[in-house]
């Protein structure tokens, strides 16, 4: 079945910095790819996805960019914010599979 | 229109025991999806309902079952509750059983003691 690796764990930056999260996955045939935005005690909430057939897509100041052939993608946030503290999570699935998750990345924006 | 809706939102049950959690898909959608978040992990896959069968099925033992009702809301029971079935329990909905945009309730926090 599918494997979500998420890296890093934890991130610091500087508010106005950019932060950029990486996940891999190991199913060829996934073909979805989810980011989601988890604060402290709430629901995770999606904020950008990318289908397979582009490379890359942009939301403002959120972009993701896919890399089929190394079967890696990545979130980058711009300009970040004290607001954009949160618990990132990155996941993936193809046709009718569930969404296999990573593990999370938490981002703190220091002011 | 209201969102994914979960009940309850919390929970304290005792080893042993068996729990219901309920939920409600946001309007128009007609696939549940049931996970499980520990602290400081991701959610893991429970199980799917779609057109009132469970279609799909992760790594949990049989004390874990649901229902799906015609209505498209689902229920989760979890039977014989052990220490470490503590998390919170998030409910996803979404139109179709594929790779489609998944919604997430709130979550129920369940804690065994």
């Amino acid at each position: 079945g599918e494997n979500v690796e998420q890296h890093p764990s934890t991130l610091s930056v500087q508010e106005g910095d950019s932060a950029v999260i990486k996940c891999t996955y190991s199913d060829s045939a996934s073909n979805y790819f989810p980011w989601y935005k988890q604060e402290l005690g709430k629901r995770p909430q999606l904020i950008i996805d990318i289908r397979s057939n582009v490379g890359e897509k942009k939301d403002q100041r959120i972009a993701v960019t896919l890399n089929k052939t190394a079967k890696h993608f990545s979130l980058h946030i711009t300009e970040t914010q004290p607001e954009d503290s949160a618990v990132y999570f990155c996941a993936a699935n193809s046709g009718n599979t569930p969404l296999v998750f990573g593990k999370g990345t938490r981002l703190s924006v220091i002011a | 229109d209201a969102g994914v809706t979960q009940s309850p939102t919390h929970l304290i049950k005792t080893r042993g025991q068996q729990v219901t959690l309920r939920c409600s898909p946001k309007s128009g959608h007609d696939t549940v999806s049931w996970y499980q978040q520990a602290l400081g992990q991701g959610p893991q896959f429970i199980f799917q309902y779609y057109e009132e069968e469970e279609r799909q099925r992760g790594n949990f033992p049989d004390r874990f079952s649901g229902h799906q009702f015609p209505n498209y809301s689902s229920e989760l029971n979890v039977n014989a509750l052990l220490l470490g079935d503590s998390a919170l329990y998030l409910c996803a909905s979404s139109w179709g059983p594929g790779n489609t945009e998944a919604f997430f309730g709130q979550g129920t926090r369940l804690t065994v003691v």
